[in-house]
């Protein structure tokens, strides 16, 4: 069975560092990207980027690049998202999700990581 | 940049069709995916490549892309297909994924 289980909920401090993660398993992890999405409170889904394990090959929307960064530990089926500095406006919930290819869907959701970034 | 868009809301009767819409430039030659979010869960993909439907998933949803526009329907409303409801294709010519801004449906 195909799962995404991603890590848990976590309330930081504006300027603070943040890394979650999404760990795969059911399939090979280095056959398969991961995308990232974020959905703030009350607003619709928006692509962050995508990685592809088997080589680390990372793609980012022009809206988060510069201000994630997506990685993963193919040898731990885990891909992460992490921030160097947190804004209060990074708080939203974040989903992990499997995709294969280009004009691939997203077959495969993790439960979502809600971060809360606050003073 | 691609720009899919969606009405914010869809309102409809119990036992009736619902038809979502999801505009594009010329979207009928991308694949169009539509993904179901219920309050407080993770998106669910309901409609792939334009109108396959994933194991698991009713017959009285479907899809249709030609043109401007993708269509996701859902014959035979009921209750349970009260979410929020997201189209969502491959940009080739920016390599970037795009998901539209999405669609509430109300049942009445």
């Amino acid at each position: 069975e195909v799962q995404l289980v991603q890590s848990g909920a976590e309330v930081k401090k504006p300027g603070e560092s943040l890394k979650i993660s999404c760990k795969a398993s059911g399939y090979s992890f280095t056959t398969y990207w991961i995308g990232w999405v974020r959905q703030m409170p009350g607003k619709g889904l928006e692509w962050m980027g995508i990685i592809y394990s088997g080589d680390s090959d990372t793609r980012y929307s022009p809206s988060f690049q510069g201000q994630v960064t997506i990685s993963a530990d193919k040898s731990i089926s885990t891909a992460y998202l992490q921030w160097s500095s947190l804004k209060a406006s990074d708080t939203a919930m974040y989903y992990c999700a499997r995709y294969s290819s280009s004009v691939m869907p997203f077959d495969y959701w993790g439960q979502g990581t809600l971060v809360t970034v606050s003073s | 940049s691609y720009v899919l868009t969606q009405p914010p809301s869809v309102s409809v009767a119990p036992g009736k069709t619902a038809r979502i819409t999801c505009g594009g430039n010329n979207i009928g030659i991308k694949s169009v995916h539509w993904y179901q979010q219920k309050p407080g869960q993770a998106p669910v993909l309901v409609i792939y490549y334009d109108s396959d439907r994933p194991s698991g998933i009713p017959e009285r949803f479907s899809g249709s892309n030609s043109g401007n526009t993708a269509t996701l329907t859902i014959s035979r409303v009921e209750a349970g297909d009260e979410a929020d409801y997201y189209c969502q294709v491959w940009d080739s010519s920016s390599d970037h994924v795009v998901f539209g801004g999405g669609t509430k449906l109300t049942v009445l």
